[in-house]
């Protein structure tokens, strides 16, 4: 079956380090891969999209890695600040069909 | 400003009853969307639409029913029928079903079964 793992449900950081979260995918075949920032209570804003033929995406503190062959994502936040905290949600859309599926999140707390 | 407003933000439903949640979006998006998103899990979809007057079922469509009269428009039905509705309810849009481009979600609506 599908599935979309992500590494844990909760990750704690000290403020300035670099915060790295990981979204691992199953039976997959996915044409683009998304990650979504949600404060509680709110819907998730957008962050970033790698398509499948990229290997690295950089957005201001940001960066998002693709591999295709391990199956997996990586999310980093660089310089984190205590901001920075909220749930992170990868998201794969498929490539046959346009599916989109996501992941259950990671909840990323950033200690001052 | 261009956006999602869904409504209301909370909402409680009796045993038996029909409730409606409003998503409206003034971004000219064409695609919409509805998940279900519950403690621990991924967002689930309930149901799309492409484009007006047509829409297609999700994963968990059942005990749920929508509508698309108007491109701005995609209000969600919680029937009698779905039997665990507690959770929190978020549309969405995009620009078009291709998904090159991220969603735009609203603030969600947040459902308690009293």
């Amino acid at each position: 079956s599908q599935k979309i793992e992500q590494n844990s449900e909760a990750l704690n950081i000290q403020e300035g380090k670099t915060a790295t979260l990981t979204c691992n995918y199953t039976n997959y075949s996915p044409a683009y891969l998304q990650w979504y920032r949600q404060d509680p209570g709110r819907g998730p804003v957008f962050l970033l999209l790698i398509r499948e033929n990229e290997k690295e995406k950089r957005k201001e503190r940001l960066k998002v890695t693709f591999d295709t062959t391990l199956k997996q994502s990586l999310f980093h936040i660089t310089a984190s600040q205590p901001a920075d905290s909220a749930t992170y949600l990868c998201a794969l859309v498929r490539r046959d069909n346009n599916d989109m599926r996501f992941g259950a999140g990671t909840r990323l707390t950033v200690k001052p | 400003d261009g956006g999602i407003t869904q409504s209301p933000k909370y909402l409680f439903r009796k045993e038996g009853q029909n409730v409606t949640l409003s998503c409206e979006q003034n971004l000219n998006h064409d695609a919409m969307y509805w998940y279900r998103q519950d403690p621990g899990q991924g967002l689930r979809l309930i149901y799309y639409s492409q484009i007006v007057n047509d829409f297609q079922k999700g994963d968990i469509a059942e005990g749920y029913s929508v509508s698309r009269e108007k491109k701005e428009s995609f209000p969600l039905t919680v029937t009698s029928a779905q039997k665990n509705p507690t959770a929190f309810y978020l549309c969405a849009s995009s620009m078009s079903s291709e998904l090159a481009v991220g969603y735009t979600f609203g603030s969600g609506t947040r459902l308690t079964v009293v």
